[in-house]
């Protein structure tokens, strides 16, 4: 298995709270997306980093931000988190753009209450 | 109406029958990726085509671009196959994923 981590796992916060998701990843992968899954819809691109410090929107990054100071660091930040962005997120990393395989995180489930 | 869509969306087999999923999508792409989403809900990538047919152990994956049109096909289908398959193309302005909804795999024993 690619050595990609989220954390936290599971989250239950409050409306107007900033929230902080973490991706790690052991692999070297220059490519780290975000994504999020809602019943009902495909996976959604939120934001993505095609290196350190070098990030960019997806088709859902409205609410979000992200932080790439490393690596193998991308950090997903919810700057107030409302109930709309309760869902599932999920990392994930490629060695190319949008590569033969990217790498799927273990998802984590956010309920915004 | 969705830029990709799959059929069917649920879909029960018994052990051992032929399964086909169905993709099919609107917009010009450069790849197109079937994925497996476990019951548990990690995703593992199966195959990227651009064109013809991948085969990887039970599992065939066809592309038609004319016909914007692919199929994942399984073999001898057991229980361990019961998941969710997504079908994403590659395409748009920045060459982003575009994911279908899934379709729900259940195999009996």
């Amino acid at each position: 298995d690619a050595g990609i981590t989220q954390s936290p796992r599971h989250k239950v916060t409050e409306t107007g709270t900033p929230v902080t998701l973490r991706c790690h990843q052991t692999e070297n992968h220059r490519y780290m997306y975000w994504y999020r899954q809602d019943p009902g819809h495909g996976l959604r691109l939120i934001h993505y980093s095609y290196g350190v410090k070098d990030t960019d929107k997806g088709e859902v990054s409205d609410g979000y931000s992200v932080s790439r100071s490393k690596t193998e660091d991308f950090l997903l930040t919810l700057e107030s988190a409302t109930s709309s962005q309760t869902s599932v997120y999920f990392c994930a990393i490629s060695d190319r753009w949008l590569g033969n395989e990217q790498f799927f995180g273990p998802g984590t489930r956010l309920t915004v209450l | 109406k969705n830029e990709v869509e799959q059929s069917p969306q649920n879909l029960t087999a018994q052990e051992g029958e032929f399964i086909t999923i169905n993709c099919s999508y609107s917009v010009g792409i450069s790849a197109l990726h079937w994925l497996q989403q476990h019951p548990g809900g990690g995703i593992v990538s199966l195959f990227m085509l651009s064109s013809g047919k991948k085969k990887h152990g039970r599992l065939i994956a066809t592309i038609n671009i004319q016909e914007k049109h692919s199929s994942l096909h399984i073999t001898a289908s057991h229980p361990r196959d019961s998941a969710v398959y997504i079908c994403a193309v590659r395409g748009g302005s920045q060459g982003n994923l575009i994911f279908g909804k899934g379709t729900k795999l259940s195999v009996k024993p």
